[in-house]
């Protein structure tokens, strides 16, 4: 039940934009972001919640349509500091009386000068 | 500083030989999981805690053990670790809103596990 991400890698000049989709085969309760930088640590970006509820990133944003199961990820005018690999969490339900949070297996962005 | 340490930070053993990795969060959270990261694979959960002395399987548990004696400390356990479970180890807590764990999940700085 892994998620599916789109593209797996991407290059970007500085100012570009990008779009990384995610896309799960089971309903979803909420679809999770994170960044991670070469060498460190996944970094929260945002959340994404059923009804429309968006907690997160000033300068990234990011759509949740509940019907295709599905999430993009917006970074526009990418800045270098955007480099990184960007992975979806899906929160879906396994039955019991707590959800799962799935997550992809990663989008690598590069932005060069 | 908020935060998530791991200890330690890189480790290489041989296969069979028992071995832990602590986690400790200072933020009060009430949960906490840990994840291993392969290459092409992502994160994949390995176990999970919501409090203290309630754990539970993530999606790869074999060969792996946990326990949460207390609020801020949830180590990994590896009894007879093998070649197969080389790998980037994170630790990761958040706190429990509205009776959900999924909230802004934050990580220790991984610890790369290599067993020869």
């Amino acid at each position: 039940q892994q998620p599916v991400q789109s593209p797996q890698a991407v290059i970007l000049r500085e100012g570009e934009d990008a779009v990384i989709n995610c896309s799960s085969s089971k309903a979803l309760y909420s679809v999770h972001w994170y960044r991670q930088k070469h060498g460190e640590a996944p970094v929260f970006l945002m959340i994404l919640l059923k009804g429309g509820e968006q907690k997160g990133h000033e300068k990234i944003s990011a759509s949740f349509n509940e019907k295709k199961q599905q999430s993009s990820l917006y970074l526009t005018a990418s800045q270098l500091s955007y480099s990184g690999t960007y992975f979806c969490g899906t929160e879906i339900s396994y039955g019991g009386a707590t959800n799962k949070l799935i997550f992809g297996t990663g989008t690598l962005l590069a932005v060069q000068p | 500083e908020a935060q998530v340490t791991q200890n330690p930070r890189y480790l290489i053993t041989v296969t069979g030989k028992k071995l832990t990795v602590t986690c400790s969060q200072n933020m009060n959270h009430e949960y906490m999981s840990w994840y291993r990261q392969d290459p092409g694979l992502g994160l994949r959960q390995i176990y999970y805690s919501m409090n203290v002395e309630v754990t539970d399987k993530g999606d790869v548990p074999e060969g792996y053990k946990v326990s949460r004696k207390e609020k801020r400390n949830f180590p990994l356990i590896l009894e007879s670790p093998s070649p197969n479970q080389t790998s980037l180890y994170f630790c990761a807590s958040s706190s429990i809103l509205s009776g959900s764990p999924y909230n802004e999940q934050f990580f220790g700085p991984g610890t790369r596990l290599t067993v020869l």
